[in-house]
């Protein structure tokens, strides 16, 4: 079975400009969550997605948001890009109705705003 | 908000030796704790799960410690090999929420 993948793997933006990420869940995952990876603040939540609807939302401005489609994959939109957004995005999928006890993560995609 | 983890401490182990990495979790209601490795350029990994109402739980070659009194988790891992080295984070759950991650420890095995 394949795992997580996310696309694209590195991406390098400008200061204002948005940005999309995408990511592919296992088959028959139903849910997704995002997380951003920084050196100084280490796995934080972003939002979780179960069925097209958002679940949970973690503490990040509205600059980010996402959304999942019927087959279950998901993307993320990061808006008016800013120096700190600089990260690694890390999505994880899961099954079930216990979505947070058993994820499994993508190799991320590396985002660098300059 | 709630914390796991401190700052990312490092740790260097002989290959073949034990090794033990330590966790701090503030969210004493938290019911479910999950050790994740993350490799160079790869997503975290699952090693181990435990929930609140264990103190301990063994995998192959690790082990979670789970000591409430003090809100701290534990990771040991035996006969550590080079393929060991990488992040560790610990991750608490708390009800049906988001996982809440520390920062990591990196373990470094010396050959």
């Amino acid at each position: 079975k394949a795992g997580v993948t996310q696309t694209p793997r590195y991406l390098i933006k400008t200061r204002g400009q948005q940005v999309t990420l995408s990511c592919s869940p296992i088959s028959g995952h139903r849910s997704v969550s995002w997380y951003q990876q920084t050196p100084g603040q280490g796995l934080q939540f972003l939002f979780e997605y179960f069925s097209e609807t958002q679940r949970n939302k973690g503490n990040f401005p509205g600059r980010f948001s996402g959304r999942q489609f019927s087959n279950s994959r998901s993307e993320m939109n990061v808006s008016t890009l800013e120096l700190g957004d600089s990260a690694l995005y890390l999505c994880a999928s899961s099954g079930g109705s216990s979505s947070v006890y058993e994820q499994y993560f993508g190799p991320g995609t590396r985002l660098t705003v300059t | 908000g709630e914390s796991v983890g401190l700052h990312l401490p490092t740790l260097s182990v002989q290959e073949g030796d034990n090794s033990i990495i330590n966790c701090a979790y503030s969210n004493s209601a938290s019911d479910y704790f999950i050790w994740y490795k993350q490799e160079s350029g790869k997503g975290p990994q699952f090693i181990i799960d435990i929930r609140s109402n264990m103190d301990k739980r063994q995998g192959q070659r690790v082990t979670v410690l789970l000591n409430k009194t003090v809100k701290h988790l534990s990771l040991q891992i035996a006969a550590t090999q080079p393929g060991d080295s990488a992040v560790y984070f610990c991750a608490e759950i708390f009800g049906n929420e988001k996982l809440t991650f520390g920062t990591g420890t990196r373990l470094t095995i010396i050959p």
